[in-house]
C-alpha cells in the first residue's frame, strides 16, 4: 500500500458542485500539503499544515478550503467548482525539518465541466 | 518574475547522451536545493538534495549549485530511456516549504 493515498484518483464534475479530495498517510509525518499542478506551470502550493491545529494558506488558496481531521488525514475542498480548477492535485507529507523533503501521493485528476 | 525559473522543454536526447537540466532563482536566502523526478501519471520523488554551493554525485546523477550566480544544475551521464520523465527543481530557505520550478520534460530516445 502507498504511504500517501489520495482519493479519488479521477473525478469529473460540473461547475458549481462541491468536491472533496482526501489524503491519508501512514508515514507518521506531522506536515501535510496540497499542491496543484497544471501543464507547464509546475507545482503551486494551495494549503499546508504543520500539525493538526495548524492550517496555512499557500500561494493559490482562493476557491479552496482544507480540513486536517487527524495527523494522518488532510482534505481539500472546492466549495463551488469552476472550470479553471481543472488540474492534477497532489497531497504531500514531510517530516524532515532539515531537508524539507516531500513525499507525494499519486495525484487526483479533477475535471470541472 | 517567478522566484524559481526552469525551462519546461521538452528536451529530447539520444540514449547515452549527457543531459544538463538547469534552474535559476532570485532569492539569495535560499539554502536548500533539490531535484525531483516525476514519471507520467505519478507523484514527484526526490532524486537529489544539496545544501550550499558545490557538487554532489550519486551514480549517473550530479547536482551542482552556484550560489553566487543563483544557478543550479542536474547532470545525467549515459542517459537511458528510463530517465524519460519531468525533472523539477525545488528550493527553499529556512521555512522548509520548497518553491518549485515549472519542471523540464526530458525524453531519451533509443
Amino acid at each position: 500500500d502507498a504511504d500517501v493515498t489520495q482519493t479519488p484518483r479521477n473525478r469529473i464534475t460540473k461547475t458549481g458542485k462541491r468536491i472533496m479530495l482526501e489524503c491519508s498517510q501512514t508515514k507518521g509525518h506531522d506536515r501535510m500539503y496540497w499542491y496543484r499542478q497544471d501543464p507547464g506551470l509546475g507545482l503551486q502550493l494551495i494549503y499546508y499544515s504543520f500539525d493538526v491545529k495548524d492550517i496555512n494558506k499557500g500561494e493559490i488558496s482562493d476557491g479552496y478550503s482544507v480540513s486536517r481531521q487527524a495527523q494522518a488525514k488532510f482534505s481539500l475542498s472546492l466549495e463551488s467548482a469552476i472550470p479553471n480548477q481543472t488540474a492534477l492535485y497532489f497531497c504531500a507529507t514531510s517530516d524532515h525539518k532539515y531537508t524539507g523533503e516531500l513525499f507525494f501521493g499519486e495525484g487526483s485528476r479533477l475535471t470541472v465541466l | 518574475q517567478k522566484e524559481v525559473e526552469q525551462d519546461p522543454g521538452p528536451l529530447s536526447v539520444p540514449e547515452g547522451a549527457i543531459v544538463s537540466l538547469n534552474c535559476t532563482y532570485s532569492n539569495s536566502a535560499f539554502q536548500y536545493f533539490m531535484w525531483y523526478r516525476q514519471y507520467s501519471r505519478k507523484g514527484p520523488e526526490l532524486l537529489m538534495y544539496t545544501y550550499s554551493s558545490g557538487n554532489k554525485e550519486d551514480g549517473r546523477f550530479t547536482a551542482q549549485v552556484d550560489k553566487s550566480s543563483k544557478y543550479i544544475s542536474l547532470f545525467i551521464r549515459d542517459s537511458q530511456p528510463s530517465d524519460s520523465a519531468t525533472y523539477l527543481c525545488a528550493i527553499h530557505g529556512g521555512s522548509y516549504i520548497p518553491t518549485f520550478g515549472r519542471g523540464t520534460s526530458l525524453i531519451v530516445h533509443p
